[in-house]
């Protein structure tokens, strides 16, 4: 089964500067996608970015950017210029492509705190 | 383009009752899910449904869950009887299915088990 870890419970960057937040996972599968959701106090799950695993070249969405390590099982995000409304938890999130079973598996999440 | 709706947004019952949440997914997804997302932690698959078809069920308490999606549009999920462990927010997802779609969520349920 998949695994998905993320190691920091809780981080803190300043507004307008650049925060990178950890994900590890664990699998046997060589085709699968990742992804990195926002989930404000609204509860709202909101999809940051996306990166497919056949693909070598690491996403962006404007300030949003990904460093996907398909060797290492490593896939953290960066977030540029921070901004208040960044404050929410970011869950890193797995998914198969094999089959018509297409759940997410989700790390534990990490709380991003921006302060003036 | 209209989201993913849930109602209701908070239910609070006892124990042993029983409990019904709605989802409408977005108009033309064929796949829905439904997580349940206890506090602190990640959300986990409880089903999923591809048109009208269960296509993952691994992790629904059959015991006391159940879930339907009629006519591949709608969808309820059942608790009964609830456990004091059963508070949780209950997240409905859509997708359009295929190759790497993107999943989106609902505001999700808040339910408190007393």
């Amino acid at each position: 089964a998949q695994t998905v870890t993320q190691s920091q419970p809780e981080m803190s960057v300043q507004e307008a500067e650049t925060v990178t937040l950890s994900c590890t996972y664990d699998t046997s599968e060589s085709d699968y996608y990742l992804f990195w959701y926002k989930q404000p106090p609204s509860r709202q799950m909101i999809l940051v970015i996306r990166q497919e695993a056949y693909k070598q070249q690491n996403a962006t969405e404007n300030r949003f950017s990904v460093n996907f390590q398909k060797a290492a099982k490593s896939f953290s995000l960066k977030i540029s210029d921070s901004q208040l409304g960044d404050a929410a938890m970011y869950f890193c999130a797995y998914r198969s492509d094999t089959g018509t079973a297409s759940k997410l598996t989700f790390g534990t999440g990490t709380r991003l705190q921006v302060t003036l | 383009e209209a989201g993913v709706a849930q109602s209701p947004r908070y239910k609070i019952i006892e124990k042993r009752q029983s409990v019904a949440f709605w989802c409408n997914p977005i108009s033309g997804h064929a796949t829905l899910y439904w997580y349940q997302q206890i506090l602190g932690q990640g959300p986990k698959l409880l089903i999923q449904f591809q048109n009208n078809g269960v296509v993952d069920d691994s992790q629904l308490p059959k015991d006391r869950f159940s879930a339907e999606r009629l006519k591949g549009v709608d969808s309820t999920l059942k608790i009964q009887p609830a456990k004091l462990e059963d508070s949780a927010v209950y997240l409905c997802a859509s997708s359009l299915g295929g190759r790497g779609r993107g999943q989106f969520f609902g505001p999700g349920t808040r339910l408190t088990v007393l």
